[in-house]
């Protein structure tokens, strides 16, 4: 399984944007990147995905480097409600597999 | 939305006890997760099924079986609870290539 790489943590003040990296150098073609975040004492919650474009929702956005090799979930406004345990993966396109990481611990200022 | 429900938030149970873990997913999804998340080790996969009666071993099966008789539940199986099987267990489902929808997770205590 390909891995990803992501800083142990990160902190942000309140209403300010939040750029989290993720490194996955050995990505293969049919990886998608996916991030999920875990707040304390509930399981890990969906955030974004993408294969090849950048993309948007709700709830972030995901910015893909063009060759794949990293990508940046940005937070537009950080409140305190995003503090939480950001993780980066990359899924095995066969029954959608994930691999977590020790992912990124985002702390939040006000 | 998607819920994903797991049969107990916390679960105490002595060792060599079988311990049945009970996950159900309520949006027809055909992949179905057992994960334990350990402090420092992060979520490690245990079994995963992709069909109903069907299932694959994860990255730390040893220990542990599973159960999928219907498409919406995922059982996951303690043969003989040990204590080093006390931890986070987290079901979860996914439909296709999308993404997984988590449970919020049941405490184990193996004592």
């Amino acid at each position: 399984d390909a891995k990803t790489t992501q800083p142990n943590s990160m902190e942000s003040n309140e209403e300010e944007p939040v750029h989290l990296p993720c490194n996955h150098s050995t990505i293969s073609g049919t990886d998608y990147i996916h991030w999920y975040r875990q707040l304390p004492s509930q399981g890990p919650e969906y955030v974004i995905h993408g294969l090849t474009s950048n993309v948007n929702n709700r709830m972030a956005s995901l910015a893909i480097a063009e060759d794949r090799k990293s990508s940046t979930l940005i937070l537009h406004r950080a409140t305190l409600r995003d503090a939480a345990v950001y993780y980066c993966i990359l899924s095995v396109r066969y029954g959608n597999k994930l691999v977590f990481g020790a992912g990124t611990i985002l702390r939040v200022k006000s | 939305d998607v819920k994903v429900t797991q049969s107990s938030r916390y679960l105490v149970k002595r060792t060599g006890e079988k311990v049945f873990l009970e996950c159900v997913q309520d949006m027809d999804h055909e992949n179905m997760f057992w994960y334990r998340q350990d402090p420092g080790l992060g979520l490690r996969l245990i079994y995963f099924s992709y069909d109903v009666k069907m299932k694959e071993k994860g990255d730390i099966p040893e220990g542990y079986s599973v159960s999928r008789e219907k498409k919406e539940r995922f059982s996951l199986i303690l043969e003989s609870a040990s204590t080093n099987q006390t931890s986070m267990y987290l079901c979860a489902s996914s439909y296709g290539v999308q993404p997984q929808h988590f449970g919020d997770g049941t405490r184990l205590s193996i004592l």
